[in-house]
């Protein structure tokens, strides 16, 4: 079956620390995405890739950091520098039509002690 | 600047209606979607409307217009499984997705 998939599903990082949250897809898609979902809030923009060796910042890309040496993966670093990483992240996909749906990975949930 | 609303939250009973309302201020529109997300799930797409007018899609219908800068979700014969949150956003001039903050609907007995 086609779809995306992120891990670790949970994960708990000290202060200082950057942790890296993976990305997956096999539905051969293009355009792959990272948002952050806070409590209360909309989905925001991380980072966006179109198209391998290619991506772009997105509304809060600060602390953040991305690379797409692959069709298949779109990995997201959570750097020391974000202030406040304790959040939930989902990565997306979608096809060649840009109205066209996305397609959500599970969401990791990264907890900061 | 771009802006969505949406109720935070709404409240409703099994086997009754519900119309989840979304209006939104963009620069440019390219269409609007609703996702459906379950507590601590991935949101998963339910409709994209970029004419005005009704669409069905068995126990759920989305309403789109355009001039109103309005839409809502309509779901039927509520079940159980459709507490959850629900999403809209809008495509705007760039293709980038705008996102609401999303309603958490829950459905009593």
């Amino acid at each position: 079956d086609g779809g995306i998939t992120q891990s670790p599903k949970y994960l708990f990082r000290k202060e200082g620390q950057n942790v890296t949250l993976s990305c997956e897809q096999n539905l051969n898609h293009d355009a792959m995405y990272w948002y952050r979902q806070d409590p209360g809030q909309g989905l925001r923009l991380i980072y966006y890739s179109q198209i391998v060796n290619d991506f772009q910042k997105g509304d809060i890309a600060e602390g953040y950091s991305v690379s797409r040496e692959k069709k298949e993966s779109f990995p997201l670093t959570v750097t020391s520098a974000q202030k406040n990483p304790t959040a939930f992240y989902l990565c997306a996909s979608h096809g060649p039509r840009v109205t066209g749906e996305l397609f959500f990975g599970e969401g990791s949930r990264l907890t900061v002690l | 600047g771009q802006n969505i609303d949406q109720p935070t939250e709404m409240t409703a009973t099994e086997g009754a209606i519900v119309q989840i309302n979304c209006t939104y201020q963009t620069s440019g529109f390219n269409g609007l979607f609703w996702y459906q997300q379950h507590a601590g799930e991935a949101p998963t797409f339910l409709s994209y409307n970029v004419l005005d007018g009704l669409e069905e899609k068995g126990r759920f219908s989305s309403f789109l217009s355009r001039s109103k800068g309005y839409s809502y979700l309509l779901l039927k014969e509520l079940q159980m499984k459709d507490s959850a949150s629900y999403l809209c956003a809008t495509l705007d001039s760039n293709y980038q997705l705008i996102w609401g903050a999303g309603t958490k609907l829950i459905i009593k007995p």
